[in-house]
């Protein structure tokens, strides 16, 4: 069964970094899947972040490329995510999920996420 | 950047109705790249259909997704409690995913 648990301070402040990490447990993350994070603002829709995969390719989102770095520990079966300079626009529910290879399926789906976690930027 | 727009923003229908949710592209994109989620309250969405049509293993067959180009649908047949919620569909392109704004079926 794939799992994946995001994990990190619930409360950041302005103009500081944001670091998450995904632990994902039964599948491997050196597999043929990427591994995205999305986020979801209160009240509002589900905005993609950025991907990754295990050869360490990484795509962004262009309205937040210049803050967000993604990684990951294949060591440790997980992925990471940063984001810079933060504003309480930042706040918001962050996931991170298991993506099809759209070069390897011909899809595009994210079929396994986490439950989420709450940041919050706030003096 | 492919905007992805659903409509309508919110859906009022009975148990056992029909809800007919629209998702349009910007441009056209290829089907394949085209899933729908649903969403309940304070939970992570979960995938409903791939390739515009494919329903993941364990959906219900009153769940089901058409289209083509740049217009897909979502259709759920008769409408049981569980299934108001917020529904999302999302598409990839040009090393890009993005999500529409989503649709909220309520009870009326």
């Amino acid at each position: 069964q794939v799992q994946l648990q995001e994990s990190g301070p619930g409360l950041v402040k302005p103009s500081e970094t944001l670091s998450l990490t995904c632990t994902v447990s039964g599948y491997s993350i050196s597999s043929v899947y990427y591994w995205g994070w999305i986020r979801q603002s209160p009240g509002k829709g589900l905005e993609w972040i950025g991907t990754i995969y295990h050869s360490g390719t990484t795509f962004y989102n262009p309205s937040l490329k210049s803050r967000v770095t993604i990684s990951l520990d294949t060591s440790k079966n997980d992925f990471s995510l940063k984001l810079s300079s933060v504003t309480a626009a930042d706040t918001a529910v962050y996931y991170c999920a298991r993506q099809a290879n759209v070069v390897v399926t011909g899809n595009s789906y994210f079929d396994y996420w986490g439950q989420g976690t709450l940041v919050t930027v706030s003096s | 950047e492919i905007v992805l727009t659903q409509s309508p923003g919110t859906l009022s229908l009975s148990p056992g109705g029909r809800a007919t949710l629209s998702c349009r592209a910007s441009q056209s994109i290829s089907s394949e790249f085209l899933a729908w989620y649903q969403q309940n309250p304070g939970q992570a969405p979960r995938l409903l259909i791939y390739g515009a049509s494919s329903r993941v293993t364990g959906i219900p067959d009153r769940f089901s997704g058409s289209g083509s180009g740049t217009d897909f649908t979502l259709t759920i047949s008769r409408l049981e409690p569980e299934d108001f919620a917020v529904y999302y569909c999302q598409q990839y392109g040009s090393s890009l995913w993005t999500f529409g704004q989503g649709t909220k079926v309520e009870i009326k």
